[in-house]
C-alpha cells in the first residue's frame, strides 16, 4: 500500500524558515516523479514544484511565486522528499501536500502538513 | 505560464442531471496533458481524468473529458449524490505546472 506521510509543518514568523518531509512507502520511490502542491485555507490547490527522477536527473522546477525562496530535494535512499522553505510570508500558509506521480496515469497524496505564517 | 480558467465558478444541479463543466488554457497544453480532479470537503484531491481523456483506475464511465490545444470539458452524465464536490482541471505539459481555480459542482 502506497503510503506518504508529510511532516514539518508548524507556525513561523514572516521571513523565517521551515523544512518539510515527506516520508515515502508501498512503492519504488526512486522510479518516481515527486511534487509538493499547497492548498490555503478555504481556497484552490497550487503547484509548488517538483522533482523529476534519477532517470531525469532530478530535475526539480518551481511555480513562479515560490521560485528563489523554496527548494525541493529527495534522498531516494530514504524515500523520502523535503521542501526547504525561506523567506516565508503569510500567503505561504496553506496545508501542503507531498504527491507522488506515476507516470501521469495516477497519483497518490499525502494527508498534509499545515505550515502558518505569522507574527 | 499556462492560465487554466474553469467555468462555471459554481454549478447548482440535482441528481439524475448532467454536469459540463470547462477548462480554457492561455495557450495551447502541450500533448493534451490535462488532468481533472475532485476534492470533496476534508478529503484529499482524486485524479479522474488524465491526458484530457482517460479515465484513471477506479473511476467510474459517468465520467468523461474531452477537447484538446485550450479548450477541456469535464462530462458528468448522470450525477449522483457522491458527485459533488469542487472540481479542478491541471495541466502538465509545460512547466511551471498549473491547476485551474476549480468549479464548485453543488445540489440545487
Amino acid at each position: 500500500e502506497v503510503q506518504l506521510v508529510e511532516s514539518g509543518g508548524g507556525l513561523v514568523q514572516p521571513g523565517g524558515s521551515l523544512r518539510l518531509s515527506c516520508a515515502a512507502s508501498g512503492f519504488t520511490f526512486s522510479d518516481h516523479y515527486m511534487e509538493w502542491v499547497r492548498q490555503a485555507p478555504g481556497k484552490g490547490l497550487e503547484w509548488v514544484g517538483r522533482t523529476k527522477n534519477k532517470a531525469n536527473r532530478f530535475t526539480t522546477e518551481y511555480a513562479a511565486s515560490v521560485r528563489g525562496r523554496f527548494s525541493i530535494s529527495r534522498d531516494d535512499s530514504k524515500s523520502s522528499l523535503y521542501l526547504e522553505m525561506n523567506s516565508l510570508k503569510t500567503e505561504d500558509t496553506a496545508l501542503y501536500y507531498c504527491v507522488a506521480k506515476f507516470y501521469g496515469t495516477s497519483d497518490y497524496w499525502g494527508q498534509g502538513t499545515l505550515v502558518t505564517v505569522s507574527s | 505560464e499556462i492560465v487554466l480558467t474553469q467555468s462555471p465558478g459554481t454549478l447548482s444541479l440535482s441528481p439524475g442531471e448532467r454536469a459540463t463543466l470547462s477548462c480554457r488554457a492561455s495557450q495551447s497544453v502541450w500533448s493534451n496533458y490535462l488532468a481533472w480532479y475532485q476534492q470533496k470537503p476534508g478529503q484529499t484531491p482524486r485524479l479522474l481524468i488524465y491526458g484530457a481523456a482517460s479515465r484513471a483506475t477506479g473511476i467510474p464511465d459517468r465520467f468523461s473529458g474531452s477537447g484538446s490545444g485550450t479548450d477541456f470539458t469535464l462530462t458528468i452524465s448522470r450525477l449522483e449524490p457522491e458527485d459533488f464536490a469542487v472540481f479542478y482541471c491541471y495541466q502538465y505539459g509545460s512547466s511551471p505546472l498549473t491547476f485551474g481555480q476549480g468549479t464548485r459542482l453543488e445540489i440545487k
